[in-house]
Parts: C-alpha cells; sequence; structure tokens
C-alpha cells in the first residue's frame, strides 16, 4: 500500500511553545489529508480535514487558531499546536487519501505529543 | 457517532481463523465498509475494503452480507502479531473516517 510519512515520531515540549508535526505521502499525491488525535484508551477523533491549496475544514470543538493546518502541496501537510498546554497531549495522527483511484485512506505511524 | 456495532473484545488462539463480526445496519447505497487495525501506540493500518462483493487479499477476506448491513473481517490464520484493536468504518470514498471504539483482539498462543 502506499506510504504516509510523519515528522516527528515523538516531542517534548515546554507549556506555552509550538509545535509543528508534518505528514508526507511518500508514493502518490495526496489532493486530501486528514488530522486526527487519539488520548489514551480512546479511538481516534478526527480533527480536520486538509485540501490541498484550500484552508481547512475544522470539526466542532477544534481551535483553528490554536490548531494550524497548512497543506501547501499534494504531497505535505503540517499541523501546528501553538500555545501547546499540558491537556494538549496527545497522540497526532494524519491520513491521506486521493480524489480518484485509490478508495482507501493511507495513515501515517502518528506523532506523540507530550506537553510538560 | 460511529455508524457501526463491534464485540469490544475477541480472542483467537494462533493458527486458527479470527472473524470479526461488524453490523452497519444504516449503510447507504455508496458508503463502503472499511477495515484497519491499530496495534498499540502505532498509526492505523488499512486492510481490506468493499462496497458489495466479498473481497480478498494478502491479509483477509471480507464478506458482506447481501442486505450489505453486516459484514464480516476473516483473518484466515491468525498470528500473535495480529493482536491489536480493528475497526469496521463504513464511509464514502475520500471522505474522513470515523473510528468508533473497534474490536480488540487478542491472539493467544
Amino acid at each position: 500500500g502506499a506510504v504516509v510519512s510523519q515528522h516527528p515520531s515523538r516531542v517534548i515540549c515546554k507549556s506555552g511553545t509550538s509545535v509543528k508535526i508534518e505528514c508526507r505521502s511518500l508514493d502518490f499525491q495526496a489532493t486530501t489529508m486528514f488530522w486526527y488525535r487519539q488520548f489514551p484508551k480512546q479511538s481516534l477523533m478526527l480533527m480536520a480535514t486538509s485540501n490541498e491549496g484550500s484552508k481547512a475544514t475544522y470539526e466542532q470543538g477544534v481551535e483553528k487558531d490554536k490548531f494550524l493546518i497548512n497543506h501547501a502541496s499534494l504531497t505535505l501537510s503540517t499541523l501546528t499546536v501553538t500555545s501547546a498546554h499540558p491537556e494538549d497531549s496527545s497522540f497526532y495522527i494524519c491520513s491521506a487519501g486521493t480524489s480518484g483511484g485509490l478508495n482507501e485512506q493511507f495513515f501515517g505511524p502518528g506523532t506523540r505529543l507530550t506537553v510538560l | 457517532d460511529a455508524k457501526t456495532t463491534q464485540p469490544p473484545s475477541m480472542d483467537c488462539a494462533e493458527g486458527r481463523a479470527a472473524n470479526l463480526p461488524c453490523n452497519h445496519s444504516t449503510i447507504s447505497g455508496n458508503e463502503y465498509v472499511y477495515w484497519y487495525r491499530q496495534i498499540h501506540s502505532q498509526g492505523p493500518q488499512y486492510i481490506i475494503h468493499g462496497l458489495k462483493n466479498n473481497e480478498t487479499n494478502e491479509m483477509a477476506s471480507l464478506i458482506i452480507t447481501e442486505d450489505r448491513k453486516s459484514s464480516t473481517l476473516i483473518l484466515p490464520h491468525a498470528t500473535l502479531r495480529d493482536t491489536a484493536v480493528y475497526y469496521c468504518i463504513v464511509g464514502g470514498s475520500g471522505y474522513a473516517l470515523n473510528f468508533g471504539k473497534g474490536t480488540s483482539l487478542l491472539v493467544t498462543p
């Protein structure tokens, strides 16, 4: 299957700092990327949908000014957690899909964010 | 809310077939049935998907009932590495996936 990478895999930061997470589709062009987060012992929750070249669509309850998403190319989307706080500590996962051909989405390995 | 219902947990002996059921009685005509699994602290892994017909690939088989209201994922020869949470998801192509709680499958020696 197609490969999606995320960087970094793990990050620890101080409260108040910003953290950028990259999501790349390595062998296909992703017209749409999705960002999820997963708290311990819970399922994945969709945060936002990102289409290349347009603004992201955020799910209810997700602050767009706090979780900045940029999808500048067909192979890269970034999620920036601004002014991170301990409650933002979570497992952030991206997925990528295409508008045609592939019906399935492929997920990155996830980024473990710990805010001290 | 997720549009699927799965048992919270199942056990399977190594080498035996694991049959994971899923109910999706409100599935609409253009929605696919997707199966993913997640091993602890990793991103979900795509397994298989189908629309109406049964599907088989190198990982698993997907059996969809004729009325499409339920399906079964079959891992023909489960191994210890198949221990994971398995998610059955229904949705349209290109849309975000709505993860429910899934089934925690434990494969035992």
